[in-house]
Parts: C-alpha cells; sequence; structure tokens
C-alpha cells in the first residue's frame, strides 16, 4: 500500500509569490494535518483537516490556507512568501481525526526554498 | 500550553551499545499521549513508540522502549543494541487527548560509531 504521498519533493520561489503544496493520505484514512519543520526545530503544527472540515489551526498568518478534497487529499496554500516560510513542509494523515492517538504516518515532504 | 522539551542536541553511540534520549513535556490535561519519532536524512517523521498516560507500564517495541515517570514528566527512550541504521534525528511529542496537534521537542541528533 502507499504511503503518505506529497508533490513535489523540492520547489524553489521567490518572495511575494505563492506556492501549492499536495498531500494524498493513506487509503482510508480521512484526517489530513500540515506541519512546518524549520531547519534544525521541530515540526510545528499548520491546520488539520477532517472530513473535509478545518478541525485545527496553529499560530500561523492568513497567507496560510489549505482544503480538503473529497478524496480526502489535502493542498496547503502559502501566499506573499517571505524568506522565513522557507522550511520542509509536512503532511501527515491518520484514520480519525481527533482521536488520532495512535499517531499521525507522515509523508516524505515538500522542501521549499524561497529567494 | 503543552511544551515538550529535549535537552539533548545530539548523542553518539558506539554500534552494539545502549543509549537513552531524554524528553521532558508539560501539560495540565490528564489524558494524553507520548510519542518517539524518528526523522532520517529522507525527511520522513517514522513512529518509533508510543505510550499513553494512563497506563503505568512503559512501552517497548523490539529494541526500543520507555521510561515514562508522569510524575516527573519525563518520557526517556532507550536504545538496546544500537545499530548503524539506527542514525537519525528522533523527535519526542505529545498529543491531547481530543486535540488536533502533536506538539514536538527540538530534537536530538544521534550518531552510531561503528
Amino acid at each position: 500500500d502507499a504511503g503518505v504521498t506529497q508533490s513535489p519533493t523540492h520547489l524553489i520561489k521567490t518572495r511575494g509569490q505563492h506556492v501549492t503544496l499536495r498531500c494524498s493520505p493513506i487509503s482510508g484514512h480521512k484526517s489530513v494535518s500540515w506541519y512546518q519543520q524549520v531547519l534544525g526545530q521541530g515540526p510545528q503544527f499548520i491546520f488539520q483537516y477532517y472530513e473535509k472540515e478545518e478541525r485545527g489551526r496553529g499560530n500561523f498568518p492568513d497567507r496560510f490556507s489549505a482544503r480538503q478534497f473529497p478524496n480526502y487529499s489535502s493542498e496547503l496554500n502559502v501566499n506573499a512568501l517571505l524568506l522565513g516560510d522557507s522550511a520542509l513542509y509536512l503532511c501527515a494523515s491518520s484514520f480519525l481525526g481527533v482521536q488520532a492517538n495512535y499517531g499521525y504516518t507522515f509523508g516524505s515532504g515538500t522542501r521549499l526554498t524561497v529567494v | 500550553a503543552q511544551t515538550v522539551t529535549q535537552s539533548q542536541p545530539e548523542m553518539s553511540v558506539q554500534e552494539a551499545e545502549t543509549v537513552t534520549l531524554s524528553c521532558t513535556y508539560d501539560t495540565s490535561e490528564s489524558d494524553y499521549y507520548l510519542f518517539w519519532y524518528k526523522q532520517p536524512p529522507s525527511r520522513q517523521m517514522i513512529l518509533v513508540i508510543r505510550q499513553e498516560a494512563y497506563k503505568q507500564q512503559n512501552a517497548t517495541e523490539n529494541r526500543f522502549s520507555v521510561n515514562f515517570q508522569k510524575a516527573a514528566k519525563s518520557f526517556s527512550l532507550k536504545i538496546s543494541d544500537s545499530q548503524l541504521g539506527d542514525a537519525a534525528m528522533y523527535f519526542c511529542a505529545s498529543l491531547i487527548q481530543g486535540a488536533q496537534k502533536l506538539v514536538f521537542g527540538q530534537g536530538t541528533r544521534l550518531t552510531i560509531n561503528p
């Protein structure tokens, strides 16, 4: 079975541009979460979606948005990119949303570099 | 607020020996879960072991075990018979029951010396 897949794997953008990152959860998983991992730090929670609804939002500006599609895949959008948005963006899926106490399954991430 | 602290930025161990990675956490909740994740150079976060706070028995997964001290809010990971493939960043994380997010520590880079 395929794990959590993310695309693209690497991306270089210019300040002020926007970017869309994509994630496909494990088959049967209905919850997708997004995390930002700045170099040398632990991941920080951005969003969680469950059954196509936003169930949680971290402390990120409104430039960050996301959505979940009927097939449970998800997109993370970031507008007006700043140099500080350079990071590894991780997607994680779980079967349930708020009951994800079995832990999440992560993808390999998208490395975003803003120049 | 939920916080997780890993005070060891780097650790190293000889192959086949045992190493312990430290983690402390803070939460006012009584129902929560704790995790150790491994992140190799491939970047994917891999779940190593999980612990339910309501269980007194320490979790074990093959060569990996935890020492969960609830009163001290400590959750250390012991790796026995270290192997070269264990080299990675290790992150401790907590999840409050009913919450939506994992809270991670800063990570510990583990090096295995042959």
